[in-house]
């Protein structure tokens, strides 16, 4: 079945790690996205990408590091510069032209500890 | 700044009832706007969206309704069943063309139906 795949779904991270959340799609969609939610929030971007090799800032990048080498394929690694990791992280892709219908995965939820 | 609100938390209702979830904006450039559930642990998944062109768009036991003078918009469920019971996320963008980048979501809303 198509659909995207996160993994791992927990993570521990000690701080000052480095860590990476992967995101596979098999929907061949060409958007794919990273949004961050935390208790009581609503959903923030983190980065986007609409092609391959291409990838955008959202509104919370910083601390956060992607790259987009296959469509199929869009990681996410959390720096140590991320001042406040802990969250539960969710993948996302889309056909481009059709704002607003994102196909999410089930979420990484990373704790620092 | 908030663009995008959901200023009641949680709400709870009985099994059959109706449940009516709101939703208000400021940003009146906006004129798409979609509904997305979710269940803990799990990603959110679409339910139903409308454009600003219309005011209601309905699909089976949901219902969404916009009222652009009073930026505002709500998500009837009818009748309600235990298994609505999730989070339930407004969201707003301005143009269903283009990008999910431009999509800006409210905090969320419990809903819980009691059997």
């Amino acid at each position: 079945d198509g659909g995207i795949t996160q993994s791992p779904k927990y993570l521990f991270r000690k701080e000052g790690q480095n860590v990476t959340l992967s995101c596979e799609q098999n929907l061949n969609h060409d958007a794919m996205y990273w949004y961050r939610q935390d208790p009581g929030q609503g959903l923030r971007l983190i980065y986007y990408s609409q092609i391959v090799n291409d990838f955008q800032k959202g509104d919370i990048a910083e601390g956060y590091s992607v790259s987009r080498e296959k469509k199929e394929s869009f990681p996410l690694t959390v720096t140590s510069a991320q001042k406040n990791p802990t969250a539960f992280y969710l993948c996302a892709s889309s056909i481009y032209l059709r704002a607003g219908e994102l196909f999410f995965g089930e979420g990484s939820r990373l704790t620092v500890l | 700044d908030q663009q995008v609100k959901q200023n009641s938390p949680s709400l709870s209702v009985q099994e059959g009832r109706i449940s009516i979830l709101n939703c208000d904006y400021t940003n009146s450039m906006f004129d798409y706007f979609l509904w997305y559930k979710k269940y803990p642990a799990e990603g959110p998944t679409f339910l139903i969206s409308i454009s600003s062109i219309k005011d209601k768009n309905e699909d089976g036991r949901f219902t969404v309704f916009l009222n652009k003078s009073a930026k505002h918009l709500s998500l009837h469920i009818v009748p309600s069943q235990p298994g609505d019971s999730a989070v339930y996320f407004c969201a707003a963008s301005r143009a269903p063309q283009g990008g999910s980048e431009k999509l800006v979501f409210g905090k969320g809303m419990k809903l819980t139906v009691n059997p």
